[in-house]
């Protein structure tokens, strides 16, 4: 079956380091992956968007990488702040008409000051 | 332009009781998606709604689990005879027609059965 895995373990740095969470993907090949941000007792907000002919986007300081032979999405945040604390999700749409989300468990990113 | 609304935020139910959680999608917005998410699983599909229509119902528990989007009003997600492996954070979504790329969540209701 199609699987999103991250990196269970937390993730921490200190403020200034790039972040990087890894996302890998099994059984399938999406046509496009998705990161979100969550914080505790709110819902997912969209991040970033990179599709499978794309090898990198960006928005501000965040990138995503999306490398097809590895089936692997990187996330990297520079400069980080501890405002960037927070649980990173990734996930892919099913390709159908339905467009429902398949989640990854999420990594959990400490900023540290 | 509100977001996605979902009330009531925190619900506690004893079992057996009813559950029923509503969503009001963005303006403008006309398919709707249900996600549960627990701690240890992560967030899971439920069902995906556009209005007057249930799309795609897959991930949904066949038993006690029912889903609406009507005409007019929010969509409801309703859980009879609860138990406490219902206890859950529970997500609304919405986008745009057609289908659209990003999909925007609202605050969750986090349920809790006694």
């Amino acid at each position: 079956s199609q699987k999103i895995e991250q990196n269970s373990e937390a993730l921490n740095i200190q403020e200034g380091k790039t972040a990087t969470l890894t996302c890998n993907y099994t059984n399938y090949s999406p046509a496009y992956l998705q990161w979100y941000r969550q914080d505790p007792g709110r819902g997912p907000v969209f991040l970033l968007l990179i599709r499978e002919n794309e090898k990198e986007k960006r928005k501000e300081r965040l990138k995503v990488t999306f490398d097809t032979t590895l089936k692997q999405s990187l996330f990297h945040i520079t400069a980080s702040q501890p405002a960037d604390s927070a649980t990173y999700l990734c996930a892919h749409i099913n390709a159908g008409n339905n467009r429902k989300l398949i989640w990854g468990l999420g990594t959990s990113l400490a900023v540290n000051p | 332009n509100a977001g996605v609304m979902q009330n009531p935020r925190h619900l506690v139910r004893r079992r057996g009781q009813e559950a029923r959680l509503r969503c009001s999608p963005m303006k403008g917005h006309s398919h709707v998606y249900w996600y549960r998410q627990l701690p240890e699983e992560g967030l899971k599909f439920m069902v995906y709604l556009q209005k007057e229509n249930i799309i795609d119902e897959s991930g949904m528990p066949k038993e006690r689990f029912s889903a609406e989007f009507p005409k007019e009003g929010p969509s409801i997600l309703r859980i009879q005879q609860v138990v406490r492996g219902d206890s859950a954070a529970y997500f609304c979504a919405s986008s745009p027609p057609p289908p659209g790329e990003t999909q925007y969540f609202g605050p969750g209701t986090r349920l809790l059965v006694l």
